[in-house]
Order: C-alpha cells, then sequence, then structure tokens
C-alpha cells in the first residue's frame, strides 16, 4: 500500500527556471508533511515542511502547496540552481513522528 | 554540534554472518528511527526508538532483525544470518521530540552481503 506517490522518477530543468515536483497520498491521517533533498552516498537532508493546516509554506526559493481535497502537495524552487541537483523525496508523517516515504524524483537543473 | 553519526558507513558481511548498525543520534534527541533503502526505491521505515524502548516496530521483518537504544551508548540495528537480500542503505534519523518536527537523518550504513 502505497502512501505516499511521487509518479514523476525525473525532471529536467533549465538553471534559472521554475521546479516543480509533485507528490499526492492517500493518508488522510497525515498531519504533517516534509520535503528532503538526498545526494548520492549521503543521508536525506531536510529542505521544508508544512502543517496539514495550511496550504502554503515559503523558505526562500522553496515553496511547499498542499491540496488537501486532492490529496496533493507540490514543492516549487525557484529560480532552480544547478546545485539543486538532486533526488527530493517528499514524506508523510503523523503523532509519532514515522515518516511514509514517496519513492523520490530525480532532479537536473541544466547550466 | 555533531549531526547524528552512523557507523560504520560500508559494511560487506557473507551470508550467514551478523551485521551491526550503531546509530549515534544528535545531542539532546532521544528519538530514534531506521529507515532502509533498497536499491532503486526509497527510503521504508523499520522502527522507531526511544531510549530503552521500542515505540513501533511496524516495519521490522518479523525474524531476524532486532533494534534497541539503550540508556547508555548508541541505537544498534542487528541483523542475523544475513541474506543476499539485506543489501541496502540503512539510515537512521534522530529528532528532538516526538510528533511534527523533522528528523535530522545520518550519512547511512550501505551493507553489502556476498
Amino acid at each position: 500500500d502505497q502512501q505516499v506517490k511521487q509518479n514523476s522518477p525525473s525532471l529536467s530543468v533549465q538553471e534559472g527556471r521554475i521546479s516543480i515536483l509533485n507528490c499526492d497520498y492517500t493518508n488522510s491521517m497525515f498531519d504533517y508533511f516534509l520535503w528532503y533533498k538526498k545526494y548520492p552516498a549521503e543521508g536525506p537532508t531536510f529542505l521544508i515542511s508544512i502543517s496539514s493546516i495550511k496550504d502554503k509554506n515559503e523558505d526562500g526559493r522553496f515553496t511547499v502547496f498542499l491540496n488537501k481535497s486532492a490529496k496533493h502537495l507540490s514543492l516549487h524552487i525557484v529560480p532552480s540552481q544547478p546545485g539543486d541537483s538532486a533526488v527530493y523525496f517528499c514524506a508523510g508523517s503523523g503523532n509519532t513522528g514515522k515518516l511514509i516515504f514517496g519513492q523520490g524524483t530525480t532532479l537536473q537543473v541544466k547550466p | 554540534n555533531a549531526g547524528v553519526m552512523q557507523n560504520p558507513r560500508h559494511l560487506v558481511r557473507r551470508r550467514g554472518q551478523e551485521a551491526r548498525l550503531r546509530c549515534s543520534p544528535m545531542k539532546g534527541h532521544s528519538h530514534v528511527y531506521w529507515y532502509r533503502q533498497l536499491p532503486e526505491e526509497g527510503l521504508k521505515f523499520m522502527v522507531y526508538l526511544q531510549k530503552e524502548n521500542i515505540i513501533d516496530e511496524s516495519g521490522m521483518p518479523k525474524e531476524r532483525f532486532s533494534a534497541e537504544f539503550p540508556k547508555e551508548g548508541p541505537s544498534i540495528l542487528r541483523i542475523q544470518q544475513v541474506v543476499r537480500g539485506d543489501s541496502a542503505a540503512y539510515f537512521c534519523a534522530s529528532s528532538p521530540m516526538t510528533g511534527n518536527t523533522e528528523a535530522f537523518f545520518g550519512q547511512g550504513t550501505r551493507l553489502t552481503v556476498v
């Protein structure tokens, strides 16, 4: 049972343009959503999160949007930079802090 | 302030041997989570521990896998009689409290079973 899904395995964008990474979920009990970034051979690094009672959270170049009725969230990166090239995971969290991850989307930002 | 420390970074075991993976959480963090990433897959939750207690082990395989977080020392994930299918990256994360707060991940231990 895949509670969190990232349906796009990869995304390629040009430097300076917007990157939009999408995530769908089925579990209505999640009350917190998080995005992590991961480089090869390293652990995931926390990027940004959003409470289920919010619909938007912004931090610098990163903005996360939550559409509860559609059970969909997205991460916007603008402007995209070559250093943003990595695998991005979205995750849902309940009251224990346990994270349920999507499969990840590999973002490539071309100079 | 050191981050989450995992060791070893790489571990090679022959089939049938035991693997011990260690995780020292960030200072002040008493909640530890273990995740496994199989090749070409996302991270899967395995177990959630607080000091001396297993809170949620719903992601742990029923046999050969165990975890502990003693009062003193690191958290240990132990895999007995390893098989090739155990080859994966094992990540530990820690947080200062339960609930809605981000967890901080270690660099991971890459286990290879030959």
